[in-house]
């Protein structure tokens, strides 16, 4: 199937720092891309997303970047705190299958006091 | 309140034996997904659904199978478990409305096969 290649697997900052998460993505067909956060134990929670006709979005210390004809977006959390640390999923919609996501492997933020 | 509900949320089975994990969602959602996840791990996504009586087969090569009979139940079947089966398993749902939007998901099914 279509790959979602995601980095840095780990990553960790000090509380107040930047975290940034990568993404790319090879279906070009592809029109949603949104960011899951997923806390141990819990299930994965959406806490941004971005569609291809717009190159950026912002929801408080939260934005995500997208261009288009690189194929990759990136995740910007700005002022971390401690409760910002657990694992982040990028997607990418799959053509023809029912608008479901394609998936990148994760990367576990954990931010220190 | 609306929201996907998987059940169990836990399960030990011995080998051979046949399991039914349950999802349903009260958010009156066309669209139904099933998804492998060990813990902290990818997603991989195992079966999906349109809406009544559509299911297709997704990217991961899966032993499951699955059914749509009503809109909100989208339960997911496996005939003879093996070790191999062991991890989680989240439901998710979304809209039809737009031609894309979010995954929501259940709770998760954790399954251990002995």
């Amino acid at each position: 199937g279509e790959n979602v290649e995601q980095h840095p697997s780990t990553l960790s900052v000090q509380e107040g720092d930047s975290a940034v998460i990568k993404c790319t993505y090879s279906d070009s067909a592809s029109n949603y891309f949104p960011w899951y956060k997923q806390e141990l134990g819990k299930r994965p929670q959406l806490i941004i997303d971005i569609r291809s006709n717009v190159g950026e979005k912002k929801d408080q210390r939260i934005a995500v970047t997208l261009n288009k004809t690189a194929k990759h977006f990136s995740l910007h959390i700005t002022e971390t705190q401690p409760e910002d640390s657990a694992v982040y999923f990028c997607a990418a919609s799959i053509r023809n299958s029912g608008y479901a996501l394609n998936f990148g492997k994760g990367t576990s933020l954990l931010v220190t006091p | 309140e609306a929201d996907i509900y998987q059940t169990p949320r836990y399960l030990v089975i011995g080998t051979g034996k046949k399991i039914t994990l349950e999802c349903s969602q009260t958010m009156g959602h066309d669209k139904m997904y099933w998804y492998q996840q060990d813990p902290g791990m990818e997603l991989h996504l195992i079966h999906y659904s349109y809406g009544v009586n559509s299911t297709e087969k997704g990217d991961l090569s899966s032993e499951s199978t699955v059914s749509r009979i009503r809109t909100e139940h989208f339960p997911l079947t496996l005939e003879s478990a093996r070790p191999s089966h062991t991890s989680q398993y989240l439901c998710a749902s979304s809209d039809l409305a737009g031609l894309d939007s979010p995954l929501h998901f259940g709770n998760g099914t954790r399954l251990t096969v002995t």
